[in-house]
């Protein structure tokens, strides 16, 4: 098992829900971030938290709201979300940010929105 | 033009093979290479990184960087039914936090049949 552990690992919700993604870190890095995996399509940059404080947003839509309590936790609050939403996300962290050999991954969530 | 380009394959090889994954890229400022491999149901975990141009050997994995060509590869000698996954090219102009972006391509699955 990795250092970055994601629950849920799947998750089936409705448009009209609200439900949170979370990450968790155990390997004292300082930088967080949000991918989403699609099928056929590169890995996406979402957001990024570099000592709690969010340092980039990828122009990603209000639905998805991240939260960093902390620098071992990392959430991605879902709401009003499309079926084109549905795809792997995941969670990875790095010492610092732009550290680009060392970035560590979580086992994503398994989004599907119905 | 995507800033990384990457054929998805699927590529299925009979163990023992030589593999060759490909990437050509397209930002002369990229100076950072990596491959990641992700296993079904995985997020992705480094497999070989490179600075600049030139090869790198870890194992039965060798990874070749060229430059003036803009196109890297991993080479897998003696395949093993263990190497089957989705292999993804990840590249970054450099270190920092303005530099230290990841660009990944989409992804080679690959199947070694024994």
């Amino acid at each position: 098992e990795t250092g970055v552990t994601q629950t849920p690992r799947h998750l089936v919700m409705g448009m009209t829900n609200k439900k949170s993604l979370k990450c968790e870190q155990h390997l004292g890095h300082n930088a967080m971030y949000w991918y989403k995996q699609s099928a056929k399509k590169p890995l996406e940059l979402m957001f990024v938290y570099n000592f709690k404080e969010q340092t980039e947003n990828n122009s990603v839509p209000s639905r998805f709201s991240p939260e960093c309590p902390n620098s071992s936790h990392l959430f991605l609050h879902l709401h009003t979300l499309q079926p084109e939403d549905s795809a792997l996300y995941l969670c990875a962290s790095s010492q610092n940010r732009g550290q680009v050999d060392g970035y560590t991954f979580g086992s994503g969530t398994r989004l599907t929105v119905v | 033009q995507k800033e990384v380009e990457q054929d998805p394959g699927p590529l299925s090889v009979p163990e023992g093979a030589i593999v060759s994954l490909n990437c050509t890229y397209s930002n002369s400022a990229f100076q950072y290479f990596m491959w990641y491999r992700q296993y079904s149901r995985k997020g992705p975990e480094l497999l070989m990184y490179t600075y600049s141009s030139g090869n790198k050997e870890d194992g039965r994995f060798t990874a070749q960087v060229d430059k003036s060509s803009k196109y890297i590869s991993l080479f897998i000698r003696d395949s093993q039914p263990s190497d089957s996954a989705t292999y993804l090219c990840a590249m970054s102009a450099g270190r920092g936090s303005t530099l230290g972006r990841l660009y990944f391509g989409r992804g080679t699955q690959l199947t070694v049949w024994p």
